[in-house]
C-alpha cells in the first residue's frame, strides 16, 4: 500500500540558509500535518492543511511557512535556519479533517543545520 | 491543556516475556488514541488506533485497551521478541485542534 512520501530523507544546511521539505500524502488523503521532533523529544505539531487550506497552527516559527497544493502534496519552507532547527521533520496524512481515521506518518526528513 | 504521560520511560525484558506499556492522559474528552512505534532516527509506524467508543484493538501480538473515563490506555505485547525493541509512543487526538498530543514514549529493549 502507498504510504506518505517525504523528500529529501536527509538535508544539511548552513545557518541562515533556506530549506524546503516536501510531503506527498497517501492517495485520496486530503489532510496533511507537519511535526518537528528534536533529539530525544516527542513530536511537536507545527501546522496542518485540509483541502488546501490551513486548518490549524501549532508552535511553528514565523520563519517557517507551508502550503498544500492542488494535488494535495505539501511543502514546508524554512528560512533563516538556526542550529536549533536541526530535527526530524515528519509529515502525516489522514482522510478528512480531524484525524478521526488516524494519522499515517512518513519516514521523516532529517534536517541538520551547521 | 491535554497532557500525555507514559510509564515506564524505559523497559528492558528478556525475550519471550509478556509486557504492558502504560499511557495516561489528563483530559478524557478525546476522539481517539493511537499507539506508534519508532525505531531510532526513523519514522513513526502506527500500531493501533482506538476510537473513543471502543475499548480495545488487537493486531497480532499487540493488544491496546482504552479506558476513556479514567484517562488510561495500555499496550500489551505478548511473547516479546528482540525485533520489538523500539520506542513506543502514545498519542491522543482531542478535537478542537488538528494536532496529536504525544507522550514522551517508552523505550523498550528485548534481550535475546
Amino acid at each position: 500500500a502507498a504510504g506518505v512520501i517525504q523528500s529529501p530523507r536527509h538535508l544539511i544546511k548552513e545557518k541562515r540558509e533556506t530549506a524546503t521539505l516536501k510531503c506527498y500524502p497517501i492517495p485520496r488523503h486530503d489532510t496533511v500535518y507537519w511535526y518537528q521532533q528534536g533529539p530525544g523529544q516527542d513530536p511537536q505539531f507545527l501546522i496542518s492543511f485540509y483541502e488546501k487550506m490551513q486548518s490549524d497552527k501549532g508552535s511553528i516559527p514565523d520563519r517557517f511557512s507551508a502550503q498544500q497544493f492542488s494535488d494535495y502534496h505539501s511543502e514546508l519552507n524554512m528560512s533563516s535556519l538556526e542550529l536549533g532547527d536541526s530535527a526530524l521533520y515528519f509529515c502525516a496524512s489522514s482522510l478528512g479533517s480531524g484525524g478521526v481515521g488516524g494519522y499515517t506518518f512518513g519516514s521523516g526528513t532529517r534536517l541538520t543545520v551547521v | 491543556k491535554q497532557e500525555v504521560t507514559q510509564i515506564p520511560a524505559a523497559l528492558s525484558v528478556p525475550e519471550g516475556e509478556n509486557l504492558v506499556l502504560n499511557c495516561s492522559f489528563t483530559d478524557s474528552a478525546i476522539y481517539n488514541l493511537q499507539w506508534f512505534r519508532q525505531d531510532p532516527g526513523k519514522g513513526l509506524t502506527s500500531l493501533l488506533l482506538i476510537q473513543s467508543s471502543q475499548r480495545e484493538q488487537t493486531s497480532g501480538r499487540l493488544n491496546a485497551s482504552l479506558d476513556k473515563s479514567s484517562g488510561r490506555s495500555t499496550l500489551y505485547i505478548a511473547a516479546s521478541q528482540p525485533g520489538d525493541s523500539a520506542t513506543y509512543l502514545c498519542a491522543v487526538f482531542q478535537g478542537g485542534s488538528e494536532k496529536l498530543v504525544f507522550g514522551k514514549g517508552t523505550k523498550l529493549t528485548v534481550n535475546p
